[in-house]
């Protein structure tokens, strides 16, 4: 079965710090999609990214990078220049590609971004 | 107007009454999803769908129903409520219907259940 940890229960940093989430995921499938999600405050989820097992690109989207590393099983965010607005729990996810897999969750961090 | 809605969007409920919890979708998918979420445990697959005819169980099943009355409805159903299925519970959906396929969940607003 496959398993997704995020070691960071909590973490808090001051604008306009850099801030990396890990991500390690386990799974004896070789082909598999990553995602990331936001939830803030208010609770919604909000989808942010995917990444499939092929491509170990590293993707930069404005202040938000990920790093993806097959090598580790990791596939860490950092937020560059943190805000406010960033305070959220985030949520990395895993879908397998074999047959209709759904998606495994880890339990999310939690960021505090403080002025 | 949003592409995934849940009703209510906060219940408070008593031990042993029955309630359900409805999601809709305008965005054509075909897959939809019941999860709940509970402080620092993550989100947890209750139920399933692919399709009108198929519902499937997930990880914490028990003590839920649901019913997809079309395409776009999604409905969980609490049989006889109890205190620990307080929580924070998710509609999603997913529209790849291929195998391999990136499937992307999009998730509704929650609703914030509370049984006394």
């Amino acid at each position: 079965a496959q398993k997704v940890t995020q070691a960071q229960t909590e973490i808090s940093v001051v604008e306009k710090e850099d801030v990396t989430l890990d991500c390690v995921y386990e799974t004896r499938d070789t082909t598999y999609y990553l995602f990331w999600y936001k939830q803030p405050p208010s609770g919604e989820l909000v989808f942010l990214i995917r990444r499939n097992s092929f491509d170990e690109q590293n993707e930069i989207s404005g202040r938000y990078s990920w790093n993806f590393q097959k090598s580790t099983s990791s596939f860490n965010f950092t937020i560059t220049a943190s805000q406010v607005v960033d305070s959220a729990v985030y949520f990395c996810a895993l879908r397998l590609l074999s047959g209709y897999s759904t998606l495994t969750f880890g339990k999310g961090t939690m960021l505090l971004v403080s002025p | 107007d949003a592409d995934v809605t849940q009703t209510p969007r906060n219940r408070i409920t008593k031990t042993g009454k029955r309630i359900m919890l409805e999601c809709s979708q305008t965005k054509g998918h075909d897959r939809m999803y019941w999860y709940r979420q509970d402080p620092g445990l993550g989100l947890q697959l209750i139920y399933y769908s692919f399709d009108v005819k198929d519902i499937n169980k997930g990880e914490i099943s028990d003590g839920y129903s649901v019913s997809r009355q079309a395409q776009a409805k999604f409905s969980l159903s609490l049989e006889s409520a109890i205190p620990n299925q307080t929580a924070l519970y998710f509609c999603a959906t997913s529209g790849d219907i291929n195998p391999g396929s990136t499937d992307t969940q999009y998730f509704g607003p929650g609703t914030r259940l509370t049984v006394l």
